[in-house]
Order: structure tokens, then sequence, then C-alpha cells
């Protein structure tokens, strides 16, 4: 089972910062919590990742409490091209990497 | 740069024909999975091979088998074809089975089983 929940859906209007959160309760120490995201009929590509502290890159940022137990991605100014499924996923050395059913972006124009 | 790359990216079987998906990646990546997606569904892990030479069951290995031919190549086949194989499979590689490293996808193959 997937060990991350997130919600099922979310909308943003275009050019508005959204917030995707992602809870992951029983993480461990060990595990990194990465986020990828699917545009339609494609395959999954990497968003970003992190282990304690708070990351950017050129794509979003990953904002992580400070108990571990949850997360939230940060698209500064979502655009059309940014609806996607985005998934939330927890991951450590040599476990399963399982995926959940992820949150599905909408952005309105 | 290629990536991960998978073949063929459309199949129609019929119910209880084989068939073998393949993956390559050309990172030199030591980790590599095979995932399945069914319409409106998540990522669901078939199998994975944490490096060559070794593979491990994932959430759902049924009629499903994998060979990790070597560091570049982990093919899944499908000895008998069911209809509830149907499914877009994808295939991921990743530098070392550990957290810090990313996945990386290929654009998957859309399976029709009838």
């Amino acid at each position: 089972d997937a060990k991350t929940t997130q919600p099922n859906s979310m909308e943003s209007n275009e050019e508005e910062p959204v917030h995707l959160p992602c809870n992951h309760s029983t993480i461990s120490g060990t595990d990194y919590i990465h986020w990828y995201r699917q545009l339609p009929s494609q395959g999954p590509e990497y968003v970003i990742h992190g282990l304690t502290s708070n990351v950017n890159n050129r794509m979003a940022s990953l904002a992580i409490a400070e108990d571990r137990k949850s997360s939230t991605l940060i698209l500064h100014r979502a655009t059309l091209r940014d609806a996607a499924v985005y998934y939330c996923i927890t991951k450590t050395s040599y476990d399963k990497v399982i995926f959940g059913p992820g949150t599905s972006l909408s952005v309105i124009p | 740069n290629a990536g991960v790359t998978q073949t063929p990216k459309f199949q129609v079987l019929k119910t209880g024909q084989s068939m073998t998906l393949q993956c390559a990646q050309d990172m030199n990546h030591n980790s590599m999975y095979w995932y399945r997606q069914d319409p409106g569904m998540g990522l669901r892990l078939i199998y994975y091979s944490a490096s060559e030479g070794t593979t491990d069951k994932g959430e759902v290995p049924n009629g499903y088998n994998v060979s990790r031919l070597n560091k570049r190549e982990f093919s899944l086949r499908l000895e008998s074809a069911a209809p509830s194989q149907t499914s877009v499979y994808f295939c991921a590689s990743s530098d070392y089975q550990s957290g810090d490293e990313k996945l990386f996808f290929g654009s998957g193959t859309q399976l029709s089983v009838l």
C-alpha cells in the first residue's frame, strides 16, 4: 500500500501559486520525499525531492514539515502546462517504490 | 540522451498469447522497475531489479516474469495474456535503489488484451 495520502484533485487559476499537500505520517528517518508529475499520455517525470530541509529548483519548491509527517509541493505560478497528476512518494534504500493515486491538478485559464 | 526507451509503444494481443515488453536505459543505472497503470489509476509496481542479476516482486507480480538481461536492459514477459492485463506499462530506472536517487521513466507501452 502507498505510504502517502493526497487529495484526489485540486484546481488552480492560471498564474496563481499552487500548494499541493501530502501526508506521510509513517515516514521513517531515512525516507526521502519525492514528487513526480505525469502529463497526459506521458510517463511520470521527476519534480523535486528532499529529506528534511525545504528544497527549491527551477520547477517547484518543496516544503517539509518539521516533524516530516507532511510536505507541500509549491508551484509558484501555475501555467496551463502544469495541469497533470502529481505524485508524492517516500523512498528509502533497498525498498519498493510505491505510488499512490496522486492529485490531479486542473489549471483554469 | 535517450534515457529510458520502451518498445513497443502499442500492442494488441489476444487472450492467451505471450509477449515481451522491452526496456533499455543508457544512463548506466543500476536499478530498474516495471509499473502498470490502469485507466484513471496510479502506478502499481510489478517487479524491480535493484542491480544487475537481481529481481524482486512488487505489488502485483502475478502473471508476469522479468529478466534483467544486463545492466542496460530489463524485460517484462506476459506468458499467457489476460484481459485484466490491459494497461499502460512503464519502465523506470534509477542510479541506485536508494532514497536519494531520482526515478527516470520511459514513455510507456499501451497494451490491449482482447
